[in-house]
């Protein structure tokens, strides 16, 4: 059974800085995998999706990675701003149609 | 180019009602999924609908909750005599399917069911 973590659950930086969210998952055998950004109360935005062929997205100043042999994919957000405070969550596509999501991280870019 | 969408956006209703949440998928899609998100937990898969077909209800309640798509219409979640348990937000995704769109799900802005 897929499980997907994410760590940290919550982080609160400065604005301006470089972060970096991480994203865990425990069977390999994945299809694809998709970064989402949730506001609170709102719906849920597909900020990049990564195929199994693939090690990089990039979009604007997001870079996703993923190293589909240890299970791991990460987020890294370049000069971050306060508009980007909102919960970040991991999904992965099995072998199944169906999502299996993280819990999130929670983002908080301080002016 | 509209996505998905889903209404009500918020819904409430007392203990013993019935609940209908409805979702348009983006046009064109024919696969529509179905999430549901619990207060502090994640998104969980509830069920995987293809026009008039359901393919996976894995993750689908065994009593009280159904999801339909008709050949014509939104898909439909119907939950019958609701309990406080099933207040969450409820989210709806769609995809072309096939090798279309590379495997990659539209979320709608979802519904938030209150039972009081």
């Amino acid at each position: 059974k897929q499980e997907v973590t994410q760590i940290p659950a919550a982080l609160s930086v400065p604005e301006g800085e470089n972060l970096v969210l991480n994203c865990s998952f425990t069977d390999s055998a994945i299809y694809n995998l998709q970064w989402f950004r949730q506001d609170p109360g709102k719906g849920l935005t597909s900020l990049l999706l990564i195929q199994s062929s693939q090690r990089e997205q990039t979009s604007g100043r997001l870079n996703a990675s993923l190293d589909k042999s240890s299970g791991r994919s990460t987020l890294y957000i370049a000069a971050s701003q306060p508009g980007d405070s909102a919960t970040y969550l991991c999904a992965v596509k099995g072998g199944s149609e169906k999502l299996v999501f993280g819990k999130g991280t929670k983002l908080t870019v301080n002016p | 180019n509209a996505g998905v969408m889903q209404n009500p956006r918020h819904l409430v209703r007392r203990r013993g009602q019935e609940a209908r949440l409805r979702c348009s998928p983006v046009k064109g899609h024919s696969h529509v999924y179905w999430y549901r998100q619990l207060p502090e937990e994640g998104l969980k898969f509830m069920v995987y609908l293809q026009k008039e077909n359901i393919i996976d209800e894995s993750g689908m309640p065994k009593e009280r909750f159904s999801a339909e798509f008709p050949k014509e219409g939104p898909s439909i979640l119907r939950i019958q005599q609701v309990v406080r348990g099933d207040s969450a937000a409820y989210f709806c995704a769609s995809s072309p399917g096939g090798q279309q769109g590379r495997g990659e799900q539209y979320f709608g802005p979802g519904t938030r069911l209150t039972v009081t």
